[in-house]
């Protein structure tokens, strides 16, 4: 089973900075990877899938980055609402199935 | 716009089966393409995949869970459900049905979750 670690738990910024948020595979994933983010009390929202694609009406300040094992969610300046929980995903074949990160909480600093 | 609904009872006895079932509206499951998952967040933790079915009634189940779980779908009614025996409190969690393309990683369509305590 691959096993995803996200870095850090725990990310303190204020508006206007720059965010980064990392997520390590244990075995290559290739591009199946995708990033959620997750508000109290709501269900995730899709951000980006295959590592660099932005969902629909997703806006342009985040972005994806990386592959094989190493993967980045970029937020370039964050936005009151983007203060939240965030998760990536992958998606493996062989055995088909899903796994999570633990998350990185990013709160306002 | 695609939309998922999850229904079911919110409070299931230990050692009891846990029962949920996810109703698509705004798409087919009949159509292909996708595969019809289940995903559970245990109170204020991560979230865990359960499994997944096809349209075909082809499914894919969490290893760790496998031995307990049932998914099946119901094209008539555009519904697939989920089916959890031997529940204990460590099963206490939020459930959510899910869309998953098949041909990528995404998760594009969310229920909006349930939460199933198991308690006596």
């Amino acid at each position: 089973e691959i096993v995803l670690t996200q870095s850090p738990a725990t990310l303190s910024l204020s508006p206007g900075e720059r965010a980064t948020l990392s997520c390590r595979a244990s075995q290559s994933v290739s591009s199946y990877l995708a990033w959620y983010q997750q508000k109290p009390g709501q269900a995730p929202r899709l951000l980006i899938y295959d590592a660099s694609n932005r969902a629909t009406g997703i806006p342009a300040r985040f972005s994806g980055s990386g592959s094989g094992t190493d993967f980045t969610l970029t937020i370039s300046s964050l936005e009151p609402e983007d203060f939240a929980v965030y998760y990536c995903q992958q998606r493996s074949n062989w055995p088909s199935m899903y796994t999570f990160g633990q998350g990185t909480k990013l709160e306002i600093k | 716009q695609v939309q998922l609904q999850e229904s079911g009872p919110g409070l299931v006895k230990p050692s009891q089966t846990l029962s949920l079932t996810c109703t698509v509206s705004g798409g087919s499951i009949s159509s292909g393409g996708y595969y019809w998952s289940w995903i559970r967040q245990h109170p204020g933790k991560g979230l865990e995949w359960i499994g997944y079915i096809y349209y075909s009634g082809s499914t894919y189940y969490n290893p760790s869970l496998k031995s307990r779980v049932t998914i099946s779908v119901d094209t008539s009614k555009n519904q697939f459900s989920l089916k959890l025996s031997s529940v204990t409190a460590a099963d206490t969690a939020v459930y959510y049905c899910a869309r998953a393309e098949g041909s990528s990683s995404r998760i594009d369509y969310w229920g909006q979750g349930t939460l199933v305590t198991v308690s006596s």
